[in-house]
């Protein structure tokens, strides 16, 4: 299968600790997003990268988050000292031209 | 600032009938998605679209530019159809802004 994958799936990690979830987008796409989403709402932009560079991140994203996509391939989403707040869905979703979303199955963290 | 706003927020229908999802949006897009997300997580892409409709098996999009409007039709709802449909739009494709979500449930 080709599509969208994220890593680890499922995180659960006490207050203060740091985090890191991986996604591979599908291989052709330049455009690769990541969002949370908590229960019952939709999802929440939080960066966005075309190739390597980080075009766009969002005013909510504390300068415990970081994003890199260091050779335009993967991405990494890292939280550092992790609150009770920040437990979510991240979700991420690459883009070919087109425009056209594809999403992983989310990484969902819990933050004890 | 960017709106999207869906109705119903729940929607139940009884298997077989038609169902209607609506997405209103506050500033001009280039293109509006409908998604849908089982529970688990998982989000799938179901339109695309930047005018007129579009139609895949039995679901149908349509959006009017003038009035900041889409509709996700589901001809013939099935209990597999049960999901969250979830709409989505972008001005230059760097940024989406998603509405809350539909939940729907086809009761058979």
């Amino acid at each position: 299968d080709t599509g969208v994958s994220q890593d680890p799936r499922h995180k659960i990690t006490k207050r203060g600790q740091n985090v890191t979830f991986r996604c591979d987008p599908i291989s052709e796409h330049n455009r690769l997003y990541w969002y949370r989403q908590t229960l019952g709402q939709g999802p929440e932009f939080l960066t966005y990268f075309q190739n390597e560079a980080q075009l766009e991140k969002s005013r909510l994203l504390s300068d415990r988050f970081s994003a890199e996509r260091p050779k335009g391939s993967f991405s990494t989403l890292e939280i550092q000292r992790t609150e009770q707040g920040d437990s979510a869905m991240y979700l991420c979703a690459s883009s070919p031209w087109t425009g056209e979303l594809f999403f992983g199955e989310g990484s969902r963290l819990t933050v004890l | 600032k960017n709106e999207v706003e869906q109705s119903p927020q729940n929607l139940t229908a009884q298997e077989g009938e038609f169902i209607t999802i609506n997405c209103s949006y506050s500033v001009g897009i280039s293109a509006l998605h409908w998604l849908q997300q089982h529970p688990g997580g998982g989000i799938v892409s179901l339109f695309m679209l930047s005018s007129g409709k579009k139609k895949h098996g039995r679901l149908i999009a349509t959006i009017n530019i003038q009035e900041k409007h889409s509709s996700l039709h589901i001809t013939a709802s099935h209990p597999r159809d049960s999901a969250v449909y979830i709409c989505a739009d972008t001005n230059t494709g760097n940024q989406f802004y998603f509405g809350t979500g539909t939940s729907l449930t086809v009761i058979p």
